[in-house]
């Protein structure tokens, strides 16, 4: 079975600071997929990234950036200089090959206060 | 737009109701999916459908129905076997690979009257 875990449920920062949101994750499978998520007050997820098993170079878009480590079964997130526009819910999710179903992390509450 | 439209946007339920929340898609998607979230907590899948005809049931399908008769549209039916149904209702559709993100609609908030 799949599990992914968040272990942290709210974090509070000041804008400009540089936040990491944590992602551990469970599987058996050799060949799976890990995903973020950005949940804006709004309501609906906005796909942020996809990594495979397979590739564990780090990853930098803008002031994001994620760093998936096989040795620790971890895929952290890093806001850089974090904005008011970063507060949001942020989950972690988890596919294997042969399954067809993600398997999501229970979210990380982001507040970045001006 | 190619997107995920979710409708309606709130949603009341009276007891011993059915209620039918929509979710239609244009983005030719073959597999489509229903998560339930609680607040404070996580994701949590009701039904999911790969193709046309055919949907399986996630982990928390007591009380709530589906069809799939068209590749765009994955209506949700909360029952009134469903004792709490008060929670944010999400649809989702994804080319039917499991390397492939899911897209989300803007979800439908449901609550008891």
């Amino acid at each position: 079975a799949q599990k992914v875990t968040q272990a942290q449920t709210e974090i509070s920062v000041v804008e400009k600071e540089d936040v990491t949101l944590d992602c551990v994750y469970e599987t058996r499978d050799t060949t799976y997929y890990l995903f973020w998520y950005k949940q804006p007050p709004s309501g609906e997820l906005v796909f942020l990234i996809r990594r495979n098993s397979f590739d564990e170079q780090n990853e930098i878009s803008g002031r994001y950036s994620w760093n998936f480590q096989k040795s620790t079964s971890s895929f952290n997130f890093t806001i850089t200089a974090s904005q008011v526009v970063d507060s949001a819910v942020y989950f972690c999710a988890l596919s294997v090959r042969y399954g067809q179903n993600f398997v999501f992390g229970p979210g990380t509450r982001l507040s970045v206060l001006p | 737009d190619g997107g995920i439209t979710q409708s309606p946007k709130y949603l009341f339920r009276k007891e011993g109701q059915n209620v039918t929340l929509s979710c239609e898609q244009n983005l030719n998607h073959d597999a489509m999916y229903w998560y339930r979230q609680d607040p404070g907590q996580g994701l949590r899948l009701i039904y999911y459908s790969q193709i046309v005809n055919d949907f399986q049931k996630g982990d928390i399908a007591e009380g709530y129905s589906v069809s799939r008769e068209k590749k765009e549209s994955f209506p949700l039916t909360v029952t009134s076997a469903q004792k709490n149904p008060t929670a944010f209702y999400l649809c989702a559709s994804s080319i039917r690979e499991s390397n492939q993100p899911q897209h989300f609609g803007d979800g439908t908030r449901l609550s008891i009257l």
